[in-house]
């Protein structure tokens, strides 16, 4: 099983810029959960799906951010502009597939720093 | 105030110390409870899982939870230095699809 995969596992881009960060979950698991680790917040839930669909979205900071999950393999994370403050870690988990969903599996992470 | 507070630490033992990692919650609706372990620059993985109150032992850790104190707590014995990770607890309700996770603690074993 090859886990929840993250890209980029590291990501700078200068102010203003567009940057996209990409998850595969679990096959088979049915929510997909988008995260953000900073030493000020620690973990903050921004947004999960359920079969594709955006359930909660009251973590997302602001319009600047936006996520898709176009299908049940793939899913995408978008800050357009990026910022300083958005620098932190970024997660991808996903739970499931008969199990209680908040046995949550995450993947690796992808390091955002904007310059 | 937030819905879980946890001790950042860092919390520096000795290899072979019995570790105790807490948590205090304030939403009563919290039923079922986790801690996660977190190495350096990885995911965190889930570590322990319980529902309600009691104990729950899985080798040498174990996860107590005292619902009516609000409290959590995960139990190492014999630790080695290879338990060296920051530990976060998470909790959620009857929904069970959200998860509320503390701060996190991170501990250090020097051998």
């Amino acid at each position: 099983d090859a886990g929840v995969i993250q890209s980029p596992r590291h990501e700078v881009t200068e102010m203003g810029q567009e940057v996209t960060l990409r998850c595969k979950p679990i096959s088979g698991h049915d929510y997909l959960f988008w995260y953000r680790q900073t030493m000020m917040r620690g973990l903050e839930l921004l947004i999960y799906f359920n079969n594709n669909v955006p359930i909660d979205d009251s973590g997302m900071p602001e319009d600047r951010f936006s996520a898709k999950m176009p299908n049940a393999s793939f899913s995408t994370l978008k800050i357009q502009p990026s910022e300083p403050r958005d620098s932190a870690v970024y997660f991808c988990a996903s739970s499931g597939g008969g199990v209680r969903t908040d046995t949550q599996y995450f993947g690796p992470g992808t390091r955002l720093t904007v310059l | 105030q937030k819905e879980v507070e946890q001790d950042p630490g860092p919390l520096s033992v000795p290899e072979g110390a019995i570790v105790s990692l807490n948590c205090t919650y304030s939403n009563s609706a919290f039923q079922y409870f986790m801690w996660y372990r977190q190495y350096s620059r990885k995911g965190p993985e889930l570590l322990m899982y319980t529902y309600s109150s009691g104990n729950k032992e899985d080798g040498r850790f174990t996860a107590q939870v005292d619902k009516s104190s609000k409290y959590i707590s995960l139990f190492i014995r014999d630790s080695q230095p290879s338990d060296s990770a920051t530990y976060l607890c998470a909790m959620s309700g009857n929904a069970g699809n959200m998860l509320t996770f503390g701060g996190g603690t991170r501990l250090m074993v020097k051998p």
